[in-house]
């Protein structure tokens, strides 16, 4: 059974920095990628980062491009996300997603999500 | 960037009934590669449909997708309780990777 669990979510400050991270089992990691995708309070999906299987390739949306870092560490099937200078506009549930086998922006399976709020 | 525009923005069904979901796209969505999510509270959002026809594995044949270009349709044949949720589309065929608002199955 697939499983990714997110954590390291939390109330942080304005111009502060969390890391998420994504643990996944149930299949085999090295194969494929994974992307993170955050809902803002009342608004819809919104496609955040991605890296290729072997964290060779990273993908990044312009809202976050040069505060956020997307890696991957295949020995332990987790993947981060590093978030710096965090605005009010970062609130939201960030959800962890695998590509799947025919696309990598293709969103196969899910985790539960893991809460940021950017507050004072 | 493609946007993806969802309507209506909510549907009041009864159980039993047929709902029809739509998508459209700013622009033509390539290849088709237009997927379908469902979205529960407390859940995480689970593929239905994608290549815009395509039912992902376990979904039952009542949900349907369709369309191509910039026109693309969900439909749920006869709903079942299980069913009431928020449904959105997402393009990934080119960067970035919209989804649509999201349009709500209520009863």
């Amino acid at each position: 059974e697939v499983q990714l669990l997110e954590s390291g979510g939390g109330l942080v400050q304005p111009g502060g920095s969390l890391r998420l991270s994504c643990a996944a089992s149930g299949f085999t990691f090295t194969t494929y990628a994974m992307s993170w995708v955050r809902q803002a309070p009342g608004k819809g999906l919104e496609w955040v980062s991605g890296i290729s299987n072997s964290g060779g390739s990273t993908y990044y949306a312009d809202s976050v491009k040069g505060r956020f870092t997307i890696s991957r560490d295949n020995s332990k099937n987790t993947v981060y996300l590093q978030m710096s200078s965090l605005r009010a506009e970062d609130t939201a549930l960030y959800y962890c997603a695998k590509g799947s086998g025919s696309s990598f922006f293709l969103f196969d399976y899910w985790g539960q999500g893991t809460l940021v709020t950017v507050s004072s | 960037e493609i946007v993806l525009t969802q309507s209506p923005g909510t549907l009041s069904l009864s159980p039993g009934e047929r709902a029809t979901l739509s998508c459209r796209a700013s622009q033509s969505v390539s290849s088709s590669y237009l997927a379908w999510y469902q979205q529960k509270p407390g859940q995480a959002p689970r593929l239905l449909i994608y290549g815009a026809s395509s039912r992902a594995t376990g979904i039952p044949d009542r949900i349907s997708g369709s369309g191509s270009g910039t026109d693309f349709t969900l439909t749920i044949s006869r709903l079942e309780p299980e069913d009431f949720a928020v449904y959105c589309c997402q393009h990934y065929g080119s960067s970035p990777w919209t989804f649509g608002q999201g349009t709500k199955v209520e009863i």
